[in-house]
């Protein structure tokens, strides 16, 4: 079936780092990919998504790009700030267009970002 | 506008009582979505309501879950009777459309079985 895997965290970084988390796929067809953030005491919510390869999804200073060569979908940032410290889902659905309803998550990714 | 709501926060009740968990989407929201991580594991699909109907409920674990969403609004999800695997963290989702996919997560109830 399908699944996704992330970096392992927590991922402990200083203000104005580069942020990369990892993330990889096992699908058939052509999943729809997404991350999703969980800001402390809130629900998660979609940051990003990609619906085709080598399409780009950004938001807030996030981008992650579709990588079906490598089945890769990573969370990249050139400069985390200290309000950035969440958790980080990547996650896809394979509905086929019909609902992108039904995720498949990976298993989050703690990131600390340190004045 | 009010986002999707979760009630309660907490539950701790013992293996075989019952447990009914209430989400209340963002209003105007047809599609909504629930999902639970346990411990250790990843977040994983329950069930999507359009409306009042269940599109996909192939996520539902066993017969001892039973979700409802009267009326096209609030949605409930009950577990009845509660055993200890049950324990996790219950998300709800709602979106627009079906295209979109849950966008919104409320905060999650998280259910303790001792």
């Amino acid at each position: 079936g399908d699944s996704v895997t992330q970096m392992e965290g927590p991922v402990t970084l200083s203000e104005e780092a580069f942020l990369t988390i990892n993330c990889t796929y096992t699908a058939t067809g052509y999943p729809s990919l997404f991350w999703y953030v969980q800001y402390p005491g809130e629900g998660l919510q979609l940051l990003l998504k990609a619906t085709k390869a080598d399409d780009k999804g950004s938001n807030k200073g996030f981008e992650a790009t579709y990588r079906k060569e490598t089945t890769s979908f990573h969370l990249e940032k050139g400069s985390v700030q200290v309000s950035d410290s969440a958790v980080y889902f990547c996650a896809l659905s394979n509905a086929g267009g019909t609902s992108y309803g039904k995720l498949t998550f990976g298993q989050g990714t703690i990131l600390t970002v340190h004045p | 506008e009010a986002g999707v709501t979760q009630f309660p926060s907490h539950s701790v009740i013992e293996k075989g009582q019952t447990v009914t968990l209430r989400c209340d989407p963002i209003s105007g929201h047809d599609n909504l979505y629930w999902y639970r991580r346990v411990m250790g594991k990843e977040i994983k699909f329950l069930l999507h309501f359009v409306k009042e109907s269940k599109q996909d409920e192939s996520g539902m674990p066993n017969n001892r879950f039973l979700a409802e969403r009267t009326g096209g609004t609030y949605s409930t999800l009950k577990v009845q009777p509660a055993e200890l695997e049950d324990s996790g963290v219950y998300f709800c989702a709602s979106s627009q459309t079906k295209g979109q996919g849950p966008r919104y997560f409320g905060p999650g109830t998280r259910l303790t079985v001792l």
